[in-house]
């Protein structure tokens, strides 16, 4: 399975301002999603980061609020823009790995106060 | 209706005992099947994965599909208290895309 690394792994923000997540992977791999555990809550996906093109987002989430960047194989950004409380969650970076099964990192823990 | 249902719990089990965490669904697509355990504050690592019906056995764990009932299972036996975390289902399938469904999990507390 891949090795995968988020930073932050957390942080408390102010709210109005953004953060930029950062997800780094062992190898070259061809899928790699973003998701959002809210507190209590499963896991949701947010979009589906494309490697050289614009990420495809789940119905509820949009470019404007979670801009994302997959600009080669290993790598990848998740920004949560103008947050409020409400955006107070988990961001977890995955990929797809053999057997089509999915993997996390550890996840990127997010206050906003 | 949710296309995948878990008990959410919380389970509490005393240590040695087998634990039984299940989940059924209702779209008949799905065709890999896992299940993740979650400790507090970490992400979600993949335990147990399977393609269509039958067992897979893994150590302690067991995982079993019955996609004539739509019911999946994780037995886990001999637990320990190390085992006390949530654990996840998920389905996927390949409906022009894939499309994987995680449920609730269910919250275990095996006790010492």
């Amino acid at each position: 399975s891949a090795v995968i690394s988020q930073k932050p792994s957390r942080d408390i923000c102010q709210r109005g301002t953004s953060l930029t997540i950062q997800c780094q992977v062992d190898s070259q791999v061809t899928m790699m999603f973003w998701y959002r555990q809210q507190p209590g809550q499963s896991l949701t996906l947010i979009a589906t980061a494309n490697q050289g093109s614009e990420a495809t987002y789940e119905s509820g989430f949009v470019i404007d609020k979670f801009p994302i960047s997959r600009p080669n194989l290993t790598f990848s950004t998740l920004t949560v823009s103008n947050m409020s409380p409400e955006d107070s969650s988990i961001y977890l970076c995955s990929v797809l790995g053999s057997g089509n099964t999915i993997y996390f990192g550890e996840g990127s823990w997010l206050t906003v106060v | 209706q949710k296309e995948v249902e878990q008990d959410p719990g919380p389970l509490s089990v005393p240590e040695g005992a087998i634990v039984s965490l299940n989940c059924t669904y209702s779209n008949s697509a799905f065709q890999y099947f896992m299940w993740y355990r979650q400790y507090s504050r970490k992400g979600p690592e993949l335990l147990m994965y399977t393609y269509s019906s039958g067992n897979k056995e893994d150590g302690r764990f067991t995982a079993q599909v019955d996609k004539s009932s739509k019911y999946i299972s994780l037995f886990i036996r001999d637990s320990q208290p190390s085992d006390s975390a949530t654990y996840l289902c998920a389905m996927r399938a390949y409906t022009g895309g894939f499309k994987t469904i995680f449920g609730a999990g269910t919250r275990l507390f095996v006790k010492a």
